[in-house]
């Protein structure tokens, strides 16, 4: 079992459609959880990080996070075509030092 | 405010042959991180530094060796470059965010395209 898990995608979504991404972890010590964001050929990009149990929404964007299911989730209001990227789900283990553990993303297509 | 710089952008090595992908961060960020993308792998740890004159392998050490010059530069080696070895290089480093090691952020570098022939 890999430790962090996404589904690789795509997923496709019409214009102003909610985008849902999930992500499962496999060590319940994990203790935050991050979102990362990579168009083709670029380098990874910070939306948003989550520690505690239920939601955080920063803009568009709301991490969703359940520790006793081991889920992570992000959601993307109002999708637009720009959002179409890669996005990598992050999980830090170790709380005194920022080790991550990143899935193999998973591929979102947003059709105008 | 450049970020985190990497060089070379991109670089062909035969079988055998060395090199060193430098990073620099201009952050004053204490940690620094070596990271390998491969398709369907994800992004993969190499090794890291947790602070100026420390560093620590990570997922897939073999290989490589590092150097943390100083806090804003880490060196990342290949002694004898392997096909295997073809990836995407990226380099990192963080900050932690309201002194919550949990929030600790990680910003990367454009990356270095390494392909060994």
């Amino acid at each position: 079992q890999k430790e962090v898990e996404q589904n690789s995608g795509p997923l496709s979504v019409p214009e102003g459609a909610i985008a849902s991404l999930n992500c499962t972890y496999s060590d319940r010590g994990s203790q935050s959880f991050f979102w990362y964001r990579q168009y083709s050929g670029k380098s990874p990009e910070l939306i948003m990080f989550i520690y505690s149990n239920g939601d955080k929404e920063d803009g568009r964007f709301t991490a969703q996070l359940n520790k006793a299911s081991q889920y992570v989730s992000l959601l993307i209001r109002d999708s637009q075509p720009s959002d179409s990227a890669t996005y990598l789900c992050a999980v830090n283990k170790d709380t005194g030092f920022q080790k991550l553990v990143f899935g193999t993303g998973t591929r979102l297509l947003v059709s105008p | 405010n450049a970020g985190v710089t990497q060089t070379p952008k991109f670089q062909v090595l035969k079988t055998g042959q060395s090199m060193t992908l430098q990073c620099a961060q201009d952050m004053n960020h204490n940690s620094m991180y070596w990271y390998r993308q491969d398709p369907g792998m994800g992004l993969r740890l190499i090794y890291y530094s947790a602070s100026e004159g420390t560093t620590d392998k990570g997922e897939v050490p073999n290989g490589y060796n590092v150097s943390r010059l100083n806090k804003r530069e880490f060196s990342l080696r290949l002694e004898s470059a392997a096909p295997s070895q073809t990836s995407v290089y990226f380099c990192a480093s963080s900050e932690v965010l309201a002194g919550d090691t949990r929030a600790d952020t990680q910003y990367f570098g454009p990356g270095t395209r390494l392909t060994v022939l």
